[in-house]
């Protein structure tokens, strides 16, 4: 089945403990995204990335990090997680070549004390 | 369910009636647009899209308006069913005509079907 997979599902943590959100799809797609959702804002881009070993800032990459070492996964790293990092977390991947079908995650939600 | 649809706008419709969710977008030099369903609990999935040559395009059920004058954008459902209960984003990009690169979601609109 064609999915993108995050990992874990929920999590709380603690200021400043580093964490790692996976993310991972098994449709061979070039493109994949992160994004958080909080109430009201919508849906706002973390980071982007093209391909292997390329990435790209969205509207909010601060307090975030990415790494696209290969194609499938692509994982969101919280250094030093903030209470403001709180939120609902999507992973997403496209098609190469453009169009609209990205196919987003089932989320991944983080409170961070 | 997940709790993202706080003071966002609201739809409430009639099972059989027609909808149309509104958004206005931001940026000029958009070029590709496309529109989201998400339902309670799970992310979005993807419904329509339209590129800046374009002025309306249609899809099962779903015809997408975009006026570049006004920088609006309008998703019209017909004979909406109660399964399309959802919160709809809008969402802009000016990678090219495609969705790559940065992409900028609306707020939501709350679409509340009546049986």
């Amino acid at each position: 089945e064609a999915q993108v997979t995050q990992n874990p599902r929920y999590l709380i943590t603690v200021t400043g403990k580093k964490l790692t959100v996976t993310c991972s799809q098994n449709m061979n797609h070039e493109y994949m995204s992160w994004y958080r959702q909080d109430p009201g804002l919508g849906l706002r881009q973390i980071y982007y990335s093209m391909n292997v070993e390329v990435t790209d800032k969205g509207d909010v990459p601060e307090g975030y990090k990415v790494s696209r070492k290969e194609k499938r996964n692509f994982p969101l790293i919280l250094e030093s997680p903030s209470p403001n990092q709180t939120s609902l977390y999507f992973c997403a991947s496209s098609f190469p070549g453009g169009g609209g079908t990205q196919y987003f995650g089932p989320g991944t939600r983080l409170l961070v004390l | 369910g997940e709790s993202v649809g706080l003071h966002l706008p609201t739809l409430s419709v009639q099972e059989g009636d027609n909808s149309i969710i509104n958004c206005a977008y931001s940026n000029s030099a958009s070029d590709y647009f496309i529109w989201y369903k998400q339902e309670s609990g799970k992310g979005p999935q993807f419904i329509i899209d339209i590129r800046s040559n374009m002025d309306k395009r249609q899809g099962q059920r779903v015809t997408v308006l975009l006026n570049k004058t006004v920088k609006h954008l309008s998703l019209q459902i017909a004979a909406t069913q109660p399964g399309d209960s959802a919160v709809y984003f809008c969402a802009e990009s000016n990678a090219g005509g495609t969705s790559y690169g940065k992409l900028t979601f609306g707020q939501g609109t709350i679409l509340t079907v009546h049986p």
